[in-house]
């Protein structure tokens, strides 16, 4: 089973800064990873998916990179609307299953 | 416009049964896996599996398979997450979720429900 590593788990940074979170597969997924933004009591959002696809209607402060078994989701420039967890989640065809990241806060230092 | 819409929140006792809902509306149900996410009190995103509401196909987390039962009524465009003995550890948020983007197929959840809370304790 594919496991997913997410780092760091906590992220403390200021508006206007220049953020990346990274997200390691145990094994190589090609591009079939997805990032979310969770804000407290609401569902997950869909930010980006086949790692660096950017879902419509996202802010284009967000872009992910990489394949195989490294990602990131980096934010170009912080905004009070971004301090959020971020999850990443990687999807295989066989068997059909998918896997979250364990996820990282990021908050205001 | 597309729509998942859950049952609502859920008290029960260890050991009693549950089964939570979710209704799909804007699209064509069986067209589309549907996935279900638990997410622990202050704790991340697990996928639990899914289902093709097409053929019923179902497919499970190895760390649910056995523990809960994912099912759907393509009648009324539901899909159901069911247990039959609860626990404790069962309390958690539970999240329906498709990816409207890609019929027939599923990388991402693009489409969220608002989540069922589920409430086990004695």
């Amino acid at each position: 089973e594919i496991q997913m590593t997410q780092s760091p788990s906590t992220l403390s940074a200021s508006v206007g800064d220049r953020v990346t979170i990274t997200c390691r597969a145990s094994q190589t997924i090609s591009s079939w990873l997805a990032w979310y933004q969770q804000k407290p009591g609401k569902a997950p959002k869909l930010l980006i998916y086949k790692a660096s696809t950017l879902e419509g209607g996202v802010t284009s402060r967000f872009s992910g990179t990489g394949s195989g078994t490294e990602f990131f989701l980096t934010i170009s420039s912080l905004q009070p609307d971004d301090f959020a967890t971020y999850y990443c989640q990687q999807y295989s065809n066989n068997p059909r299953r998918l896997t979250f990241g364990p996820g990282t806060k990021v908050d205001i230092k | 416009e597309v729509q998942l819409v859950q049952s609502g929140a859920e008290v029960k006792k260890p050991g009693e049964s549950l089964k939570i809902s979710c209704k799909g509306s804007g699209y064509t149900f069986t067209n589309y896996w549907i996935g279900w996410v638990r997410q622990m009190p202050g704790k991340g995103l697990e996928w639990m599996g899914i289902i093709y509401p097409g053929d019923s196909d179902t497919r499970y987390s190895p760390s649910f398979e056995g523990q809960v039962t994912i099912s759907d009524d393509r009648s009324i465009s539901t899909a159901y997450l069911q247990w039959s003995s609860l626990k404790a550890s069962d309390t958690a948020m539970y999240y329906c979720a498709i990816r409207i983007a890609t019929p027939g197929r599923i990388d991402a959840f693009d489409i969220w429900g608002q989540g069922t809370m589920v409430t086990v304790s004695s």
